[in-house]
């Protein structure tokens, strides 16, 4: 069964503290993804990556940042956690190679930042 | 600017049909995705569709009018489970994504 699995579901943090959200996926995909999913709101793309290494910013990048050192895992990162970050984090991935771009998503991680 | 409309909300009743539209204005189109989403669960892909006309998968059927800046997702049969949230996106000229806000389906007895 493929799978994309997020480190935490639930994190409460103070504003100001250091975030980390980390993503593993299982099935040897090239693209990594970071939402944020808010009520009313469609998804909404913060950063993504075609490989290794590679990092691109997507429509609101301002406040977090990312890191891809391995193929299966991409991490988003808080440097200093605002209560506008409050929201919940979907990590996605796809393969990319010719197909129809189908995301697979993880459970999500519900932020909270007091 | 890139739009993505959908109701946010509808009920319908259970073995009834459901009809859930999404109209969009983006630049370039490279196809249409739906999406169920549960609540809080992660969005699965329901259909993909890229040329005019009519997908059918099971209960579930995805309409495409390139033309028009329309889909739709029909629902049959309905069943408590099918209440979620569905959520259409387009893929843009540059291969990237724009979600609507979704569609919350209620399920009524």
């Amino acid at each position: 069964d493929v799978k994309v699995t997020q480190s935490s579901r639930y994190l409460v943090k103070r504003t100001g503290e250091k975030v980390f959200l980390e993503c593993v996926q299982d099935m040897d995909h090239e693209n990594m993804f970071w939402y944020r999913q808010d009520p009313g709101l469609g998804l909404r793309l913060i950063y993504f990556s075609y490989d290794v290494k590679m990092k691109e910013k997507g429509d609101i990048p301002e406040g977090y940042s990312v890191s891809r050192e391995k193929k299966e895992r991409f991490s988003l990162i808080l440097e200093s956690a605002s209560t506008n970050q409050t929201s919940m984090y979907l990590c996605a991935s796809s393969s990319g190679q010719g197909d129809t771009g189908e995301l697979f998503f993880g459970e999500g991680s519900r932020l909270t930042v007091l | 600017g890139q739009n993505i409309d959908q109701p946010t909300e509808m009920t319908a009743t259970e073995g009834a049909i459901v009809q859930i539209n999404c109209t969009y204005q983006t630049s370039g189109f490279n196809g249409l995705f739906w999406y169920q989403q549960h609540a809080g669960e992660a969005p699965t892909f329901l259909s993909y569709n890229v040329l005019d006309g009519l997908e059918e998968k099971g209960r579930f059927s995805s309409f495409l009018s390139r033309s028009k800046g329309y889909s739709y997702l029909l629902l049959k049969e309905l069943q408590m489970k099918d209440s979620a949230s569905y959520l259409c996106a387009v893929m843009d000229s540059n291969y990237q994504l724009i979600w609507g806000a979704g569609t919350k389906l209620i399920i009524k007895p």
